[in-house]
């Protein structure tokens, strides 16, 4: 029963269209995260939600738009997508009250041509 | 804003060998993680470190945290190939959590 499941896990698409990751995770944690990693294996963190309420905010395209139904779900969805956009998305999610450490979805690998 | 610096950032190392990796941060935390990633999976955690002489320890990695001098060390000993990933520490600042730029951990035979 995975924990943080992200879909799709690979992403090939065109220059300029639209595409959206989703993420859903069944530990209760009530904050979530969407992070970048690049070809450096460099992790840059993007958003972050807890409980339904964006709290980070960092400096990223407003191609990008993140967006959570509820604190079990976070989904990004990424608009007129460019070739720098190529990464993998990490959804993660954590209870901050707790030990706080991230728990980490498989990744999806954006590809754009 | 909260800089996170890892050090070395490639690693090769012969097995049966000792070394340590580095993690220095810009502002006062009393949390740090290390995180593990395998080529091409996700991250796992390894260690969370809550306290300012936190030391934690789980077969030949040790990791220990130093907030005054915020600092944060992961020990490895006796190095096998199996320890071959990159390693990554991370702080977080009311759920700002930011990562250092991974130590790529090579071990050879």
């Amino acid at each position: 029963d995975t924990a943080v499941s992200q879909t799709p896990k690979y992403l090939v698409t065109q220059m300029g269209n639209d595409k959206s990751i989703k993420c859903e995770q069944n530990l209760g944690h009530d904050t979530m995260y969407w992070y970048k990693q690049d070809s450096k294996k460099f992790l840059k963190i993007m958003f972050s939600y807890n409980n339904k309420e964006l709290i980070i905010n960092e400096t990223v395209p407003n191609r990008f738009s993140p967006k959570s139904p509820d604190k079990a779900h976070l989904n990004l969805h990424i608009n007129s997508l460019e070739l720098g956009d190529s990464a993998v998305y990490f959804c993660a999610s954590r209870d901050y009250w707790n030990t706080g450490e991230l728990f980490f979805g498989e990744g999806s690998r954006l590809t754009v041509l | 804003e909260l800089k996170v610096e890892q050090n070395p950032l490639f690693l090769s190392m012969q097995e049966g060998k000792n070394y340590t990796i580095y993690c220095n941060y810009s502002t006062t935390s009393d949390r740090l993680y290390w995180y593990r990633q395998d080529p091409g999976k996700s991250l796992e955690s390894l260690f969370v470190l809550l306290s300012n002489g936190a030391v934690k320890q789980e077969g030949r990695l040790m990791a220990s945290l130093d907030t005054k001098a915020r600092l944060s060390t992961l020990h490895i000993t006796a190095a096998v190939h199996d320890l071959s990933a990159t390693y990554f520490c991370a702080v977080d600042i009311y759920n700002d959590m930011r990562f250092g730029a991974g130590t790529r951990l090579t071990v050879k035979p």
